[in-house]
C-alpha cells in the first residue's frame, strides 16, 4: 500500500493565523482526500484534491477558509487559514490505492489558542 | 449521508466475540473498515465490494449485504489489540471515490 507522510505532525497556533498542511505519497495517486477529525469525532470530509483540477469541496467547507493545491500526483497541501479554536483538530490526508482501497497518513493535530 | 453503525460501544473480556453493524440509507458500491487506536491515524482493516464477498483480518471478518445496504464487522476471540474505535466508510457509485463514515463503535477489551 501507498506510504503516506504529513508534515507538520502537530502544532500550536495563535487565532488569526494560517497554518499549512502538506501531504507526501511515495507512489502516484489520483485521488487524494483532506479529512477533519474533531475531538472525539468522526472523520469528516473536507475536499478532494484531484492533479489538474480544482478541489472539490463538501458542504460547510469554502476555498477561502480551506485553499487546497495538487500540484502532481504525489503531493497535495491543504491550508487552514484565519483560524480560530473551532478550527483545533486532527487533520488528515487519505489516497486512493489500487483501484477503491483509501489509506490515511498519519494526522496533523492542529491546536488553536 | 452518514452510515449508521451501531453500537455505540461494546466491552469484551479477551477471546470473546462481537458483532458490529454499518447500515446505509443509499445502495452502495462498497463498505471499507478502520480502526483507530487513541492519537493514531485510522488503519485500514478491509474493504468489501458490491458482490457480496467476505473477507478477514486475522480473526477479523465483514461482510456485505447488498440488498440490506448494510455490513458487519465480526471480532472473533478477541484481542488485547482489538481495542480501539471501529469506523465504517461507506461509498456509493456516484460519489467518485468519498467516502462518508460513520461515528464509530468504540471497542475496549479486556483481560
Amino acid at each position: 500500500s501507498a506510504v503516506i507522510s504529513q508534515k507538520p505532525s502537530r502544532d500550536i497556533c495563535q487565532r488569526g493565523t494560517s497554518l499549512t498542511i502538506q501531504c507526501q505519497v511515495d507512489s502516484q495517486v489520483t485521488m487524494m482526500f483532506w479529512y477533519r477529525q474533531q475531538p472525539g469525532q468522526s472523520l469528516t470530509l473536507i475536499a478532494t484534491a484531484n492533479q489538474g483540477s480544482e478541489a472539490t469541496y463538501e458542504s460547510g467547507f469554502v476555498i477561502d477558509k480551506f485553499p487546497i493545491s495538487r500540484p502532481n500526483l504525489t503531493f497535495s497541501t491543504l491550508t487552514v487559514s484565519n483560524m480560530s479554536p473551532e478550527d483545533s483538530s486532527i487533520y488528515l490526508c487519505s489516497v486512493e490505492d489500487r483501484g477503491v482501497e483509501q489509506f490515511f497518513g498519519p494526522g496533523t493535530r492542529l491546536t488553536v489558542l | 449521508q452518514q452510515p449508521v453503525q451501531s453500537p455505540q460501544a461494546v466491552i469484551l473480556r479477551e477471546g470473546e466475540d462481537a458483532v458490529i453493524n454499518c447500515s446505509s440509507s443509499k445502495a452502495l458500491y462498497s463498505v471499507h473498515w478502520y480502526r483507530q487506536k487513541h492519537g493514531e491515524a485510522p488503519v485500514f482493516l478491509m474493504i468489501l465490494l458490491k458482490g457480496g464477498e467476505q473477507k478477514g483480518h486475522e480473526k477479523i471478518s465483514a461482510s456485505f449485504n447488498e440488498k440490506k445496504q448494510q455490513s458487519s464487522l465480526y471480532l472473533t476471540a478477541s484481542q488485547l489489540s482489538y481495542s480501539g474505535t471501529y469506523f465504517c466508510g461507506t461509498r456509493t457509485a456516484d460519489s467518485w471515490g468519498k467516502l462518508q463514515f460513520g461515528a464509530g463503535t468504540q471497542v475496549v477489551v479486556t483481560p
